[in-house]
């Protein structure tokens, strides 16, 4: 299985300020013959369902804020919100869907510092 | 809208038996691979199964391998998730989940989730 690791595990972010979190997986979920990665970005808030943000690494969700970006290749990955708003306090997951079973990082949650 | 709505949680005793089911709409159902996905309390989320577009490709995770069976009716667009010899790490949060890709194939990344229902495994 791809073992999925999130730093850190919680953030503190003043509003306006950028936030940044990381995702490495044991493996490379680069795919060679579409040279596509395959990892998402989820944000998940208490009492919804998790709500997709970035897919193939570092494309935008159609709605998603433009606030929100993904960057990355290989094992390494990042999740960018680049002027932090109160409405973005979640637990963050990355996911790779290389290969099943498909796995979630452990999740980062954001904070208002 | 795109909807889904899970139903079915309730408390069971260790070793029971329980199906759930997710209920679709908003979108031509049988052209999707379909989901579930869970999170115990406290925890992160853990992907269980998927199913593809016709039913005939299922995939499990170690972990409810052989006691979990992830079912669909695309003539009622619904999606089923059959659990027996339930244990209590078991106890979750149950989502139902759609698969991004259309078109006979799946991507593997969820653009769609219900609300959950929640399955306690209890004595």
């Amino acid at each position: 299985d791809i073992v999925m690791t999130q730093s850190p595990d919680s953030l503190a972010v003043s509003l306006g300020e950028r936030a940044t979190i990381n995702c490495r997986s044991s493996q490379s979920v680069l795919y060679s013959s579409n040279n596509q990665n395959y990892l998402a970005w989820y944000q998940h808030k208490p009492g919804q369902p998790p709500k997709l943000l970035i897919y193939w690494a570092s494309s935008r969700e159609s709605g998603v804020p433009d606030r929100f970006s993904g960057s990355g290749s290989g094992t390494d990955f990042t999740l960018t919100i680049s002027s932090l708003q109160a409405e973005d306090v979640a637990v963050y997951y990355c996911q790779q869907y290389y290969s099943t079973p498909y796995t979630f990082g452990q999740g980062t949650k954001l904070e208002i510092k | 809208e795109v909807r889904l709505v899970e139903s079915g949680g309730v408390v069971v005793q260790p070793g029971g038996s329980l199906r759930l089911s997710c209920a679709a709409s908003g979108f031509t159902f049988d052209d999707y691979a379909m989901h579930w996905v869970r999170q115990a309390p406290g925890k992160g989320l853990q992907w269980v199964s998927l199913i593809s577009w016709d039913g005939g490709t299922t995939y499990y995770a170690d972990s409810v391998k052989g006691r979990f069976t992830i079912s669909r009716d695309n003539s009622k667009n619904s999606l089923y998730l059959e659990m027996n010899s339930l244990r209590p790490e078991d106890t979750a949060l149950y989502y139902c989940a759609k698969d991004s890709l259309t078109g006979g194939s799946h991507s593997g990344y969820f653009d769609t989730w219900g609300q959950g229902t929640l399955v306690s495994v209890s004595s």
